[in-house]
């Protein structure tokens, strides 16, 4: 099955920027990913797409302050102007097909202080 | 406004059955592709099982193949998951997902239910 690794926690002051890193497994180093963010007690949310040439479509109502990127097999969302509300927990999600199985995972999920 | 809602979640005995329903509104529900997905308390996120928007095309992870079912009824803007079996480890919130794309498989869940808690105990 592929993997999606990320970080276990970030952190970054109040106003400042951060940088997530979803990193595919080398063989769907190509790969789109979603990514999600979940507030305490929440349901996800959906944030943006992000594809291996670095462009990436955001959710609806998703504010100016986040933007992907990737280079490589790594994919990140980056949070500007950190506010309180963007302290949650960020999944990257890719969805495959292996021997002819469809299947989605999810990454383990960054968690998100803001200082 | 796209909404989702799910219910029928509640304490189950191991080897017990339950349906959720989710109940979308806001949108064109018969033209969406539509997911579950579930998370066990503390934990991350688990796709569980994609629909087709018309319900003839449907996948489901290894962890519930052959357990839970998933259908969908378009007059009824409703989306289903029978669970037959069920264990421990099925204790969880379960959200109901909409799917931003059209591709015959799960790829963008755009809209989220608030989830429901299924818990599998004696």
């Amino acid at each position: 099955l592929p993997v999606l690794t990320q970080p276990p926690s970030a952190s970054a002051l109040l106003g400042a920027s951060i940088k997530l890193t979803c990193t595919l497994s080398s063989e769907h180093s190509t790969y789109i990913i979603e990514w999600y963010q979940q507030r305490p007690g929440r349901s996800p949310q959906y944030i943006m797409r992000v594809k291996s040439d670095g462009s990436y479509i955001k959710g609806d109502g998703i504010p100016d302050r986040f933007m992907g990127s990737s280079s490589g097999a790594d994919r990140y969302v980056t949070i500007s102007n950190l506010q309180s509300d963007d302290e949650a927990e960020y999944y990257c999600g890719e969805s495959h097909t292996i021997d002819g199985q469809v299947g989605y995972v999810f990454g383990t999920g960054t968690t998100v202080t803001v200082l | 406004e796209v909404h989702l809602a799910e219910s029928g979640g509640g304490l189950v005995q191991p080897g017990g059955s339950l349906r959720l329903t989710c109940v979308a509104s806001g949108f064109t529900f018969s033209s969406y592709e539509m997911n579950w997905v579930r998370q066990a308390p503390g934990k991350g996120l688990e796709w569980l099982s994609y629909i087709s928007s018309g319900g003839t095309t449907i996948h489901y992870s290894d962890s519930v193949k052959g357990r839970f079912t998933i259908s969908r009824d378009n007059a009824r803007n409703s989306l289903y998951l029978q669970m037959n079996s069920l264990r421990a480890e099925d204790t969880a919130f379960y959200y109901c997902a909409r799917d931003q794309n059209n591709y015959g498989s799960p790829q963008r869940f755009d809209y989220w239910g608030q989830g429901t808690l299924v818990t599998v105990s004696s």
